[in-house]
């Protein structure tokens, strides 16, 4: 399963990074990809990463945006602002790609709601 | 980037009938469609992988068909908790992604 930090209230120009843990399965061997979604609005596909590697490919809205990483040793991906904006709020899920790209995205984290207001 | 257009936004179907949702791509993905189910409040979760082999777990009245641009999720014999937003998603270009707007299924 993969398991996403709490939500967050920040305001904008705060930094802010936000976690999900895999257990369950080896970690290091599926990529790990992120999902943006506004309040009542679709799945926007920010970017994803291998933790084996940590090789990792952005949406190019996202690039430049956000920072995705991963750590193998503790079964971790993140997502990072340096700055928020309020146009940052919204619901974001990690999600774990299947063994093959053709499998979908077969595991989700619960999410994580963020919040950026003054 | 490949766009993905569902149709319709909403569709509204009664307790044991069939629901046919329908997604667009503006370029062939060949086969390279999956389908998600989002219930309020909670993530997604995966029915559909390349076209239509259902994901572990998913009832046999979950079935998806197409190929190239145009999709096909069916969902027969509906029951009160098919009740979602229903997503498309295709992965041509993996690891780029693109998803579809969505389709509302409410049960009458």
């Amino acid at each position: 399963q993969l398991v996403q930090s709490g939500a967050e209230v920040k305001k904008p120009g705060e930094s802010l990074q936000i976690s999900c843990k895999g257990s369950g399965y080896i970690f290091s061997d599926y990529w790990i990809g992120w999902v943006r979604q506004m309040p009542g609005k679709g799945l926007e596909w920010m970017g994803i990463v291998y933790p084996g590697d940590s090789d990792t490919i952005y949406s190019p809205p996202f690039k430049g945006q956000v920072t995705i990483s991963a750590d193998k040793s503790t079964s971790t991906a993140y997502l990072k602002w340096s700055s928020l904006k309020a146009s940052d709020t919204a619901m974001f899920y990690c999600m774990r790609q299947g063994a093959d790209s053709d499998d979908g995205f077969d595991v989700w984290g619960q999410g994580t709601m963020v919040i950026v207001s003054s | 980037e490949i766009l993905l257009t569902q149709s319709p936004a909403t569709l509204s179907v009664s307790p044991g009938e069939r629901a046919t949702l329908s997604c667009r791509a503006s370029q062939s993905v060949a086969s390279s469609l999956a389908w998600y189910q989002q219930k309020p409040g909670q993530a997604p979760r995966l029915l559909i992988y390349v076209t239509s082999t259902r994901a572990t777990g998913i009832p046999a009245r979950f079935s998806g068909s197409g190929s190239g641009t145009e999709f096909t999720l069916t969902i027969s014999s509906l029951q009160s908790e098919d009740s979602a937003v229903y997503f498309c998603q295709q992965y041509k270009n993996w690891p780029s992604v693109t998803f579809g707007q969505g389709t509302r299924l409410e049960i009458k």
